[in-house]
């Protein structure tokens, strides 16, 4: 039972490239999210997940898209990444919106 | 909207000294709250959470927080910090009769345990 996974680690980009973030999770939850953390500034929603096939805009949705075409899997995406987008972004899961959010290990993203 | 306050951005304790971290929020209706704790280099995890009942909870590794309605707050504390108690840690809340309202974070407290 691996909990919520992240794929991947860390990553450098380039201004304008874009790339896709991938979490996964084992605990059948149906709730999915991801966030940002940034230094003094905690953790900010950036899309959220209802339930296989839905998405939702959280508090800073923009420049990020989400899919969550099979209930274990949550993948964020960049399009044209920038400089503001440096972050670390955690994924999590629940098993109703209300109870407990499970972490993944983080993803430290680095756009040059 | 609802907003988690952690008036504390930065805690220095020596070990074996009291801690209590603050939390407020601004939503009236009911809520559920949660304290979360950050180790470094690592994942958030669960340290405590309250949904109904005796407002006092206690949690994991000796923490425990009160809920005060009337003060909109739910304070974590714990009697003797340890240095293993370095970390972040953060309050979150959500409002169960609201709808699907996803977790609101504080910005979090970096609590630190000097020798």
């Amino acid at each position: 039972n691996a909990g919520v996974t992240q794929t991947p680690k860390f990553r450098v980009l380039k201004t304008g490239q874009s790339m896709t973030l991938l979490c996964a999770q084992d605990m059948n939850h149906e709730y999915m999210y991801w966030y940002r953390q940034d230094p003094g500034m905690g953790l900010r929603l950036i899309h959220y997940s209802v339930g296989e096939g839905t998405t939702a805009k959280g508090e800073v949705p923009d420049g990020y898209n989400v899919s969550r075409l099979k209930k274990q899997n949550f993948l964020l995406g960049l399009e044209s990444a920038a400089p503001s987008q440096t972050s670390v972004y955690f994924c999590a899961s629940s098993r109703t919106g209300l109870e407990t959010q499970y972490f993944g290990p983080g993803t430290r993203l680095l756009v040059l | 909207a609802q907003s988690v306050s952690q008036h504390n951005h930065h805690v220095i304790l020596s070990e074996a000294a009291s801690l209590e971290l603050g939390c407020n929020y601004s939503y009236g209706g009911t809520v559920n709250l949660f304290w979360y704790v950050q180790y470094p280099g690592q994942h958030l995890q669960l340290l405590l959470k309250y949904f109904s009942g005796d407002p006092l909870v206690k949690g994991i590794k000796g923490f425990e927080a009160e809920f005060i309605k009337s003060k909109f707050s739910f304070n974590l504390r714990k009697p003797s910090v340890q240095w293993s108690d370095t970390a972040e840690y953060f309050c979150a809340v959500n409002a169960p009769l609201s709808g699907n309202t996803p977790l609101v974070f504080g910005k979090g407290t970096r609590l630190s345990v000097i020798a």
